[in-house]
């Protein structure tokens, strides 16, 4: 079964620090994407970062960056310089190339405290 | 305006009674997406169709069924809703390759079964 693992169910820093989000993922797939998402208190899914797996670049996206190990099937999500408005539950997704179904992880709580 | 919308934003409804939410979008895209999330799950698949004639269970189809009414239609139906179906529902959308594996996703309706 193909799984996505978020071991970090809540997290908190104070604004302005960097905080990293941890993710893990099981698949025997080689091509896939894998994404992180951004769901504030307003509920709305919203796309944070992408990344091809095939690439071995780390995708960036202004204050926000991932630290991709593909043989240890690790998608870590690092957010530089956290604000008031990055507080969120970010979740961690992961899509095969052979059917084009998002896999979730359970998602983690950030707390960014003034 | 956004590019995909639901409608209601917020349902509340007895057990017994037939639900429909309705998604529509703007964004031109092939691909539709019914979930759900519950607290403390990611979201979960329901149903989705890759084109007006294509319609495709997901993980937890049981007890929902759609209707694609057009390309930028697509409809959530609850036959006889239970207390179990509350959740936020979102709908989301993606394209054709070779873009297909980024979802972008309406803001979600809140449905609470009585």
């Amino acid at each position: 079964a193909q799984t996505v693992t978020q071991s970090q169910p809540e997290m908190s820093v104070q604004e302005a620090e960097t905080v990293t989000l941890s993710c893990t993922y099981d698949t025997s797939e080689n091509n896939y994407y894998l994404f992180w998402y951004k769901q504030p208190p307003s509920r709305q899914m919203i796309l944070v970062i992408r990344q091809e797996a095939y690439k071995q670049q780390n995708a960036t996206e202004n204050r926000f960056s991932v630290n991709f190990q593909k043989a240890a099937k690790s998608f870590s999500l690092k957010i530089s310089d956290s604000q008031l408005g990055d507080t969120a539950m970010y979740f961690c997704a992961f899509i095969p190339d052979s059917n084009y179904q998002l896999i979730w992880g359970a998602g983690t709580k950030l707390i960014i405290k003034p | 305006d956004a590019d995909v919308t639901q409608t209601p934003r917020n349902r509340i409804t007895k057990t017994g009674k037939r639900i429909m939410l309705e998604c529509s979008q703007t964004k031109g895209h092939d691909r539709m997406y019914w979930y759900r999330q519950d607290p403390g799950l990611g979201l979960r698949l329901i149903y989705y169709s890759f084109d007006v004639k294509d319609i495709n269970k997901g993980e937890i189809s049981d007890g929902y069924s759609v209707s694609r009414q057009a390309q930028a239609k697509f409809s959530l139906s609850l036959e006889s809703a239970i207390p179990n179906q509350t959740a936020l529902y979102f709908c989301a959308t993606s394209d054709l390759a070779p873009n297909t594996d980024t979802q972008y996703f309406g803001p979600g309706t809140r449905l609470t079964v009585l």
